[in-house]
């Protein structure tokens, strides 16, 4: 069974830093690109970034929103995905899902879906 | 502002047929495959269809899904009361080189 657990949310200060974990099991976790999305409350989805496999290079990209700010990492040797969030404003305040990406046939999805973990900023 | 447009809100009676539109543009719709997600108040979002018309185990073929041009629809046919929620599109934006998703639909069965 496949499944995706974050945790690392909490309370956190304008300007201050929070890194995110997400532990995968149930699949091989070192050939599957993930990615971060969150949510504000009342609001809709909003992509914040993905890491590719080892077999790209572990690439990442970034939404404009986060980007020079937020940092996705992992470590295969643990199945475990992160988020490193610095310069956090009020406006970052959401819940952070990490989701499986899955490709076939050139064609991604998200397949899977961490619980989510709540990260509110503010002072 | 969502680069994916999904009207807000969309209902139907039960056994009802609705359907709930994307549109987008050719750097996202138009270039890529589409995916749909559910998501249930207070949970994670859950795949619904993707790559444009495909169903994972487990979802009713009530759903489906179609994609023509820089547009795609979810349809769901024999509406029932457990359809009530939030439905969101999603593709991938090659000039933003990320996924964007849709603002959502919220989907009341009347």
């Amino acid at each position: 069974e496949v499944q995706l657990v974050e945790s690392g949310g909490g309370l956190v200060q304008p300007g201050g830093s929070l890194k995110l974990s997400c532990a995968a099991s149930g699949f091989t976790f070192s050939g599957s690109a993930m990615h971060w999305v969150r949510q504000a409350s009342g609001k809709g989805l909003e992509w914040v970034g993905r890491i590719g496999s080892k077999a790209n290079s572990y690439a990442t990209t970034y939404a404009a929103s986060v980007k020079g700010r937020f940092t996705i990492s992992r470590d295969d040797s643990k199945n475990t995905a992160y988020l490193q969030m610095n310069s956090l404003k009020t406006e970052d305040t959401a819940v952070y899902y990490c989701t499986r990406r899955y490709c076939s046939g050139g064609n991604c999805y998200s397949d899977y879906w961490g619980q989510g973990t709540l990260v509110t900023v503010s002072s | 502002q969502s680069v994916l447009t999904q009207p807000p809100s969309a209902s139907g009676t039960p056994g009802q047929r609705v359907t709930i539109s994307c549109s987008g543009s050719s750097s996202n719709i138009g270039g890529n495959a589409v995916n749909w997600y559910q998501q249930l108040p207070g949970t994670a979002p859950k795949l619904l269809i993707y790559t444009n018309n495909q169903r994972p185990s487990g979802v009713p073929d009530r759903f489906s899904g179609s994609k023509s041009g820089t547009s795609a629809s979810l349809a769901i046919s024999g509406l029932q009361s457990e359809d009530e929620t939030d439905y969101y599109c999603a593709a991938w934006d090659d000039s933003l080189n990320g996924v964007i998703f849709g603002g959502g639909t919220k989907l009341t069965v009347l």
